[in-house]
């Protein structure tokens, strides 16, 4: 069975302060992870990973997968207001149709 | 943590049959149940936003006359894509919530359907 464990599960910080996010999984045939900011209802695509030791970057966001070790990290420097929010990590099986299975979310508040 | 599950996992229909899709909480009673299709490149696109016992509320652009949603128990709510089409093959996600505002939503699965 497939598994998502995310760390920690809520953070507050202050603007300006550097977070990394963290999560960890098992899965039964590795196709991609995938990370997710949801602010309201509906989770907004951020990145995904398929080969180890390659950083994603986009703006302050930026993202590796240790595939050896089985997990992933999220960093976000110089946080904003605008960066709290839940943040979903998600791994593909490929089996089974590439099901999902998403972690139970990291909850991030930035404080002004 | 909680749990949310969806059946089945995958299914392949013909095209104008109509299939169903149960996401269930399992250790839960869940207010609000969400709906979501994934699409390539990975975005999850919100279709419908149900509460157990009335009517589900559709974003804006989702035909609810084709993506039938009924909440009717705390623990269950069904999606059916009724007259399929090969274009509504995707990957269906549902996620529950015990708040009604959607607040620490936790997902299912997700459905795999393909439609020929």
């Amino acid at each position: 069975e497939d598994k998502v464990v995310q760390s920690p599960l809520s953070l507050v910080v202050h603007e300006g302060d550097t977070v990394t996010l963290n999560c960890s999984y098992e899965v039964t045939n590795f196709r991609s992870l995938l990370w997710y900011k949801q602010e309201k209802k509906a989770p907004t695509f951020l990145f995904m990973l398929t080969s180890s030791g390659i950083e994603k970057k986009s703006g302050r966001l930026s993202s590796i997968l240790d595939k050896k070790e089985l997990f992933s990290i999220l960093n976000i420097t110089a946080t904003q207001t605008g960066d709290s929010a839940v943040y979903l990590c998600a791994v593909e099986d490929n089996n089974a149709g590439n099901m999902l299975t998403f972690g139970g979310g990291t909850r991030l508040m930035v404080k002004p | 943590g909680a749990v949310v599950s969806q059946h089945p996992s995958r299914v392949i229909c013909k095209s104008g049959t109509s299939v169903k899709i149960e996401c269930r909480s399992l250790d839960f009673q869940a207010t609000t149940m969400f709906w979501y299709r994934q699409f390539p490149k990975k975005s999850l696109m919100l279709m419908a936003t149900s509460n157990e016992g009335s009517k589900a509320t559709y974003e804006q652009g989702v035909e609810k006359d084709k993506f039938l949603i009924n909440h009717a128990s705390l623990t269950l709510s069904t999606l059916t894509v009724t007259s399929a089409h090969p274009e509504d093959s995707s990957f269906y996600i549902c996620s529950a919530s015990s708040w009604p505002s959607g607040y620490e939503q936790y997902f299912g699965p997700g459905t795999r359907l393909t439609v020929t």
